[in-house]
């Protein structure tokens, strides 16, 4: 149980295209799910934490214009990457919380992004 | 800031104990503990968590200090596919309960 999936596993996109992952809880409800950026030998750093319904809250220094998360159901949420640049290149990881325990979060398998 | 400190890296023997430790000294008393690791280009793994008792499961212990402010982890027979880094957390007891990830510690294990 608590299976966390995301897709894409991979992507390369071109500089200045938007791209969308997609974060799924297949096995319960997450009413919680939060979005991770690493960077190389680096530890994971939190972006923002997204609640079902209602609007993501971002850590200090990460843009919300350009990292659109939504979370519109309590089995999914998404991250787009506006107007991507190299710079953004990253692996992503989420993560989700069930509803009724905040005991653990259970992260994905990650995205990697490869901006051109 | 990451409310935990960990060594950089480490080195065990295949089929020995590892010991983790983690240093959270400004922890406060309704914060849990929590343990992942991340084996490369993967997805964090939750191993164990705690609150002030001692912790076992079938991957590992947790060994926390009465005064709360370090832990260790024991893996009691590592593998080779324990070589990881592995992540203490304080988990924010508060609001949206979120992590905040330190640096982590490189375990290699050696065959």
């Amino acid at each position: 149980g608590a299976v966390v999936s995301q897709h894409p596993s991979w992507v390369i996109c071109k500089s200045g295209t938007s791209v969308k992952i997609e974060c799924r809880s297949l096995d319960f409800q997450a009413t919680t799910m939060f979005w991770y950026r690493q960077f190389p030998k680096q530890s994971l750093m939190l972006m923002a934490t997204s609640n079902e319904g209602s609007k993501a809250t971002y850590e200090q220094g990460v843009e919300k214009d350009k990292f659109l998360i939504n979370h519109a159901s309590l089995t999914l949420s998404t991250l787009t990457v506006t107007s991507a640049h190299p710079e953004d290149s990253s692996f992503y990881i989420c993560s989700a919380s069930e509803a009724r325990s905040y005991n653990e979060q259970f992260f994905g398998p990650g995205t990697r992004l490869t901006v051109l | 800031d990451a409310k935990t400190t960990q060594p950089t890296s480490m080195d065990c023997a295949e089929g020995r104990a590892a010991n983790l430790p983690c240093n959270h000294s400004t922890i406060s008393g309704n914060e849990y503990v929590y343990w992942y690791r991340q084996i490369h280009s993967q997805g964090p793994q939750y191993i164990i968590h705690g609150l002030k008792n001692n912790e076992t499961n079938e991957m590992a212990s947790l060994i926390i200090t009465e005064d709360r402010k370090s832990s260790t982890l024991i893996l009691p027979h590592a593998t080779l596919r324990d070589t990881a880094v592995y992540y203490c957390i304080v988990r924010v007891a508060v609001g949206t309960y979120k992590y905040i990830f330190g640096t982590g510690t490189r375990l290699k294990v050696l065959a």
